[in-house]
């Protein structure tokens, strides 16, 4: 089963308005991933992160590696409609690029 | 520049049949990993190929096989299907398998699996 615990399992949100889901996990993994999942689509990468504590950013997202090295977190700032869909984060423990998943967060526009 | 391809993109079996599911990689990427995605949930991780060899394998049965071909590209084999074996089939490919997780996986669109 799944290791890594991804909250909140789904969130509405409106344009404008910032986001934030975190994924946590009770053992320790070296990197950090974050995907994008549109439906009939595979994931797409939106940030890596290697280090302990790191926090780096790409357009209006920015995520952060955990200085324990059990979690880490997303934020979408100023959310647009193309931000609906589902975000996994992932996680590697060693060499060898294994990828375990969180369960996803769904994205969806407040109607 | 391609990104990871594969085929079929979907796919009816009945129970008890073999199935084989093909993908390329990235153009440059040498290293190809399988995930399955059950309906609601996130990938899981199958096998991994690297100079044809199986490296590291998931809680997966050896109903569940694969291949990797001196381009790289790969195949995933399944026999003796299941209904529980429906899902989206998830290709993802790298650079270097030695590389320390600097490769971030790149992933196709997956094949969709439906047993019936």
């Amino acid at each position: 089963g799944q290791q890594l615990n991804q909250s909140p399992q789904s969130m509405f949100i409106q344009e404008g308005e910032d986001v934030s889901m975190n994924c946590t996990s009770s053992s320790i993994f070296n990197t950090w991933l974050w995907y994008k999942q549109d439906p009939g689509e595979g994931p797409v990468l939106l940030i890596a992160l290697y280090k302990a504590g790191e926090l780096t950013s790409n357009g209006r997202l920015t995520a952060q590696f955990g200085i324990t090295r059990k979690d880490s977190f997303l934020n979408i700032s100023a959310s647009i409609p193309s931000d609906v869909g589902i975000y996994f984060c992932a996680g590697i423990k060693a060499a060898g690029n294994k990828l375990t998943f969180g369960g996803g967060t769904r994205v969806l526009v407040k109607p | 520049d391609a990104g990871v391809t594969q085929s079929p993109t979907h796919l009816i079996k009945t129970r008890g049949q073999q199935v084989t599911l093909r993908c390329s990689p990235k153009s440059g990427h040498d290293t190809v990993s399988w995930y399955q995605q059950a309906l609601g949930q996130g990938p899981q991780f199958i096998f991994q190929y690297y100079e044809e060899e199986e490296r590291q394998r998931g809680n997966f049965p050896d109903r569940f096989s694969g291949h990797q071909f001196p381009n790289y590209s790969s195949e995933l084999n399944v026999n003796a299907l299941l209904l529980g074996d429906s899902a989206l089939y998830l290709c993802a490919s790298s650079l270097a398998f030695r590389d320390r997780g600097r490769s971030p996986l790149h992933f196709g669109n997956g094949t969709r699996l439906t047993v019936t």
